[in-house]
């Protein structure tokens, strides 16, 4: 159990397009997903906490207009990157904890986006 | 604040070899949680282990253990009989009892070579 998938896995895209990257909870319901950004040979970074039916919580220096995130449902939550630049390449990571979790409750990976801004 | 440090870059060893990977932490809170996960070349990160503040047992699975010391402030993870399959970057993180962020250390790079 506790299987997280994301889609699509790679894209690669021009300059000034948006890209939707979906996170899905598939055999759980999620309270809450996690939406990080890795660099080549760096740890995760945190961009964002999303519950469901409510605005996300950025990290300071995230610009939540770039980065849009909707949490729709306790299984679905979707990051879009908005116009998109070579400086938002990167790897996307979503994760996801189970409903009623509590605090320190395991966070489940997805496989990551690896996304390519032309 | 909470901080992982993860001060080994890098680790080669040869096959069937143990080896260590350190983790410490720095908190304010007395409850806290702590977990190990792997990153395989793939890029999904696999969830390995989650120990809370009060439970120091040290806890074994397979070949892998933990060492958890909260004297030292240190959870630290050792491979017995590596295996090549084992060549990953594993991950420490810290969450507090106030949330459920994580914090990540900077991650080790394990290399088994056969």
């Amino acid at each position: 159990g506790a299987v997280v998938s994301q889609h699509p896995s790679w894209v690669i895209c021009k300059s000034g397009t948006s890209v939707k990257i979906e996170c899905r909870s598939l055999d759980f319901q999620a309270t809450t997903m996690f939406w990080y950004r890795q660099f080549p040979k760096q740890s995760l970074m945190l961009m964002a906490t999303s519950n469901e039916g409510s605005k996300a919580t950025y990290e300071q220096g995230v610009e939540k207009d770039k980065f849009l995130i909707n949490h729709a449902s306790l299984t679905l939550s979707t990051l879009t990157v908005t116009s998109a630049h070579p400086e938002d390449s990167s790897f996307y990571i979503c994760s996801a904890n189970r409903l009623a979790g509590g605090p320190g409750e395991t966070q489940y990976f997805g496989p990551g986006t690896r996304l390519l801004v032309l | 604040a909470q901080k992982v440090t993860q001060a080994q870059t890098e680790i080669s060893v040869v096959e069937k070899e143990d080896v260590t990977l350190d983790c410490v932490y720095e908190t304010r809170d007395t409850t806290y949680y702590l977990f190990w996960y792997k990153q395989p070349p793939s890029g999904e990160l696999v969830f390995l282990i989650r120990r809370n503040s009060f439970d120091e047992q040290n806890e074994i699975s397979g070949r892998y253990s933990w060492n958890f010391q909260k004297s030292t402030s240190s959870f630290n993870f050792t491979i017995t009989a590596s295996q090549v399959v084992d060549s990953a970057v594993y991950f420490c993180a810290l969450s507090e009892a106030g949330g459920n962020k994580l914090v990540f250390g900077a991650g080790t790079i394990l290399r088994v070579k056969s």
